[in-house]
């Protein structure tokens, strides 16, 4: 499935760097959102956009800043991270936000040392 | 706000064997959606129920909703070792914002 890409799949940073990640869907999609998923933790909603705008912030700390230039392309920009923040980090995407179904990434593997 | 609770965290099961994973709110679900996730892999949409009572079926997968539409459940009939994986219900708002349920893990021994 090639539907929605991630880059990079893996990802190891110190506390003290900054890294983007980057997330492009071909469905023509108009939604798109970041997922953190951890060990033990349910999927966690981060942010929610729509034609570009972003409509829900899931109380997501500053150290995570979201960028959608367009309806194709998300980024994650990362910052000062800690320990805890080490997960996989998905990208997903659907035609409206009340679409059956949202469309997944492969994901991002992120360890922060 | 909204929770899903989801029952058992993990199944194990010969191949075979059937199996059911539940889902569970305290407030009534505009609809449930339901995930498969391969481990290594990323969430995969199955189906999405809206009605009250709805039963749908893919294959060996029976999806249902329950009348309250505060529960549904998605039961694996005569399970094989391609279906191990989590498996996520999840319930949305227009707003687009998707509120998962912890997952179950499905393991089938051979």
């Amino acid at each position: 499935e090639t539907g929605v890409t991630q880059t990079p799949r893996h990802l190891v940073m110190g506390m003290t760097n900054k890294k983007s990640l980057k997330c492009e869907q071909h469905l023509g999609h108009n939604a798109m959102y970041w997922y953190k998923q951890s060990a033990k933790k349910p999927l966690e909603l981060m942010f929610v956009y729509n034609f570009k705008e972003q409509t829900e912030n899931n109380s997501v700390p500053s150290r995570f800043s979201p960028e959608c230039p367009n309806s194709s392309h998300l980024f994650l920009h990362l910052h000062t991270l800690q320990p805890e923040d080490s997960a996989l980090y998905l990208c997903a995407s659907s035609q409206t936000l009340a679409s059956a179904g949202q469309f997944f990434g492969p994901g991002t593997r992120l360890t922060v040392l | 706000g909204q929770q899903v609770m989801q029952i058992p965290q993990y199944q194990h099961v010969q191949e075979g064997e059937d199996f059911t994973t539940y889902c569970n709110s305290s407030t009534t679900l505009s609809n449930i959606q339901w995930y498969k996730q391969r481990p290594g892999g990323h969430p995969v949409f199955l189906i999405q129920l809206v009605k009250s009572g709805e039963v749908k079926k893919q294959k060996r997968l029976t999806f249902q909703f329950g009348e309250a539409k505060k529960n549904s459940s998605l039961h694996i009939t005569a399970t094989q070792t391609t279906d191990v994986g989590t498996y996520f219900c999840a319930s949305s708002s227009n707003t687009g914002k998707l509120i998962f349920g912890q997952g179950t893990t499905l393991q089938v021994k051979p």
